[in-house]
């Protein structure tokens, strides 16, 4: 059971590039999220998802895309990279809409944009 | 926005002794949860209390909630190396369509010397 897995670990991007990230769970959950850690603060809230063909805002979304085609997977898009997007990445999933369910996250990747 | 806002942001202590982080937030939450987080990793889920409780254990761990002061503290007793993290607390609150969003405080780091 390898939890949730995010690919890649390290980027580094110039201004105006695109890349997608990859967040991967085994675990059969229905909701997901992408988070930014910038220094000093706690995590943002990007995008998430309540289930497989779905997808919502979060606090902070401009600038990033997201997709779940299917449920194991959760896609974050930078279709025009900008340093403001420089951070770190967590992705995050949790069994269900129960508000007493803990999330499990991803070891996170490490992005600069140049 | 961030709900949830710890103090100390950073804590020194030595092996042995205790070391109690506070966390504070804004507005009416469902349940207040517990995250540590190694340097370079991702979160890991430590304890979750409801809002109709009052004080929670897990191992050395205790987790007290205060909701007519907006507050919450986490205990660690006997502290050892191996405790050396940042530790954020995240507030839940309902959301239908989201189920459990958590909002982050900034962390507090804490080093505990051998």
């Amino acid at each position: 059971n390898a939890g949730v897995t995010q690919t890649p670990k390290f980027r580094v991007l110039k201004t105006g590039q695109s890349m997608t990230l990859l967040c991967a769970q085994d675990m059969n959950h229905e909701y997901m999220y992408w988070y930014r850690q910038d220094p000093g603060m706690g995590l943002r809230l990007i995008h998430y998802s309540v289930g497989e063909g779905t997808t919502a805002k979060g606090e902070v979304p401009d600038g990033y895309n997201v997709s779940r085609l299917k449920k194991q997977n959760f896609l974050l898009g930078l279709e025009s990279a900008a340093p403001s997007q420089t951070s770190v990445y967590f992705c995050a999933s949790t069994i269900g809409q129960s508000s007493y369910n803990e999330q499990f996250f991803g070891p996170g990747t490490r992005l600069t944009v140049l | 926005s961030q709900q949830g806002e710890e103090d100390p942001q950073a804590l020194s202590i030595q092996e042995g002794e205790n070391a109690t982080m506070n966390c504070s937030y804004k507005t009416s939450i469902n349940n207040l949860q517990w995250y540590r987080q190694n340097s370079g990793r991702g979160l890991v889920h430590l304890i979750l209390i409801r809002s109709n409780e009052r004080e929670k254990h897990s191992g050395r761990l205790r987790v007290t909630l205060d909701t007519s002061k907006k507050s919450s503290s986490l205990l660690i007793t006997a502290s050892r190396a191996a405790d050396t993290a940042s530790y954020f607390c995240a507030t839940a609150t309902i959301n239908n369509n989201a189920g459990n969003m958590l909002t982050f405080g900034g962390g507090t780091r804490l080093m505990v010397k051998p």
